[in-house]
């Protein structure tokens, strides 16, 4: 199986902050890699595909990079609604897996 | 508005079984795979089983392969999750989603979830 390993766990930051979270696959998953956004009592939400492909509706400030085994989500300038629980996913092989989550915390 | 809707949770003892429903609409549901994905109690997501578009092809994880059966009816175009032997760590939101189309294993519709707990 696929571990992927998301760091940090959590992250204080305040509005307008740069965030960046990594996640790293323990096998290469080549881009296949998508990053969700889930608040709390909600479904999950699609962000980013295929490492770096934005979904249709969501802000500019969120983008994606990587491939192979590196990962990064990157927030340019935080916004209140951004503060949530993220998780990356490898969609390279089954199982599917998840990384444990980054949770983004108002400072 | 394209959606996906769960139902079928609920409190079931250990060893029980229960059988979790999912009804899309606002899409051509014949048209994507479809997953289970579930979340306990203050964790992380896990993803749980993956069903191809003519609900032959099929996928779980290893903690639920045998106990756990995905099946779909597109004439009604619902997804369902058929558990059994259930456990106290298959407690959870059990959510279900669409994967992206033409990349299956990326799910880009989820439903609200439904909770089942496993307790006596």
């Amino acid at each position: 199986d696929i571990q992927m390993t998301q760091s940090p766990s959590s992250v204080s930051a305040s509005v307008g902050d740069r965030v960046t979270i990594t996640c790293r696959a323990s096998q290469g998953v080549s881009s296949w890699l998508a990053w969700y956004q889930q608040k709390p009592g909600k479904a999950p939400k699609l962000l980013i595909s295929a490492a770096s492909s934005l979904q249709s509706g969501v802000p500019s400030r969120f983008s994606g990079s990587g491939f192979g085994t590196d990962f990064t989500l990157t927030i340019s300038s935080l916004q209140p609604e951004d503060f949530a629980t993220y998780y990356c996913q490898q969609a390279n092989s089954f199982p599917l897996t998840f990384g444990g989550g980054t949770k983004v915390e108002m400072k | 508005e394209e959606q996906v809707v769960e139902s079928g949770g609920g409190l079931v003892q250990p060893g029980g079984s229960l059988r979790l429903s999912c009804a899309a609409s606002g899409f051509t549901f014949s048209n994507y795979w479809m997953t289970w994905v579930r979340q306990a109690p203050g964790k992380g997501l896990e993803w749980v089983a993956h069903i191809k578009q003519d609900g032959i092809e099929k996928y779980y994880v290893d903690s639920v392969r045998g106990r756990f059966t995905i099946s779909r009816d597109n004439a009604k175009t619902s997804l369902y999750l058929q558990m059994s032997s259930l456990r106290a760590e298959d407690t959870a939101v059990y959510y279900c989603a669409r994967a992206l189309a033409g990349q299956a294993d990326t799910f880009d519709i989820w439903g609200q979830g439904t909770m089942v707990t496993v307790s006596s």
